[in-house]
């Protein structure tokens, strides 16, 4: 149990263009879902915290226009990256789990990541 | 601040031999902590979780420990393999997941 997709694995997109990953909780209700990402040989930094039905909460210098996510049922929540640039280029992983308070003290599910690269 | 360090950033071992990766944390106040594996260019793969109130578990060849007065949690894999490569993220929760920068490991066949 506690399986989390991703969708695509992978995208390549040109300078401009927006992508939108999506993060599915397959079986089971994902109350908290989180975003982050990972550039080459370095650890996850969590870009944003989504609760079902509310605005995300977004990290400290991660752009809120930038980076929408909608966590629009208790099993999806989709990261659109606008206007991307190739700085943008990174590995983003998802995580969901069905704790309350923001999740805290959950264990958290991971997806198996998006490998974005911005031409 | 709640900050999360493994050291070492890298290690290499002949097959068989015993796997020890250090992780330490410096705000004791965390609900739980976990091991993860991650290969080259995927996801992350969870290994072991150790509530607050628990001193270890085990899974197999591993066995996690954790020490809140001293700030520490450590992985021993036993016997490695050469499967046993890759990179290993500890992560401790708080309001939220504050993670490591990770051990990357070789196991030399």
């Amino acid at each position: 149990g506690a399986v989390v997709s991703q969708h695509p694995s992978w995208v390549i997109c040109k300078s401009g263009t927006s992508v939108k990953i999506e993060c599915r909780s397959l079986d089971f209700q994902a109350t908290t879902m989180f975003w982050y990402r990972q550039f080459p040989k370095q650890s996850l930094m969590l870009m944003a915290t989504s609760n079902e039905g509310s605005k995300a909460t977004y990290e400290q210098g991660v752009e809120k226009d930038k980076f929408l996510i909608n966590h629009a049922s208790l099993t999806l929540s989709t990261l659109t990256v606008t206007s991307a640039h190739p700085e943008d280029s990174s590995f983003y992983i998802c995580s969901a789990t069905s704790g309350t308070s923001g999740g805290a003290g959950y264990e958290q599910y991971f997806g198996p990541g998006t490998r974005l690269t911005v031409t | 601040k709640q900050e999360v360090t493994q050291i070492p950033a890298a290690l290499s071992v002949p097959e068989g031999e015993n796997l020890v990766l250090n992780c330490s944390f410096t705000d004791s106040a965390i609900y739980n902590l976990q091991w993860f594996r991650q290969d080259p260019g995927k996801g992350l793969t969870s290994l072991l979780l150790i509530q607050s109130s628990q001193r270890e578990q085990t899974s197999g060849r591993l066995n996690a420990s954790l020490d809140k007065s001293s700030g520490r949690s450590t992985l021993y894999i036993a016997a490695s393999q050469p499967g046993d490569s890759a990179t290993y993220l500890c992560a401790g929760s708080y309001y939220k997941l504050s993670f490591g920068a990770g051990t990357t490991v070789t196991v030399r066949a």
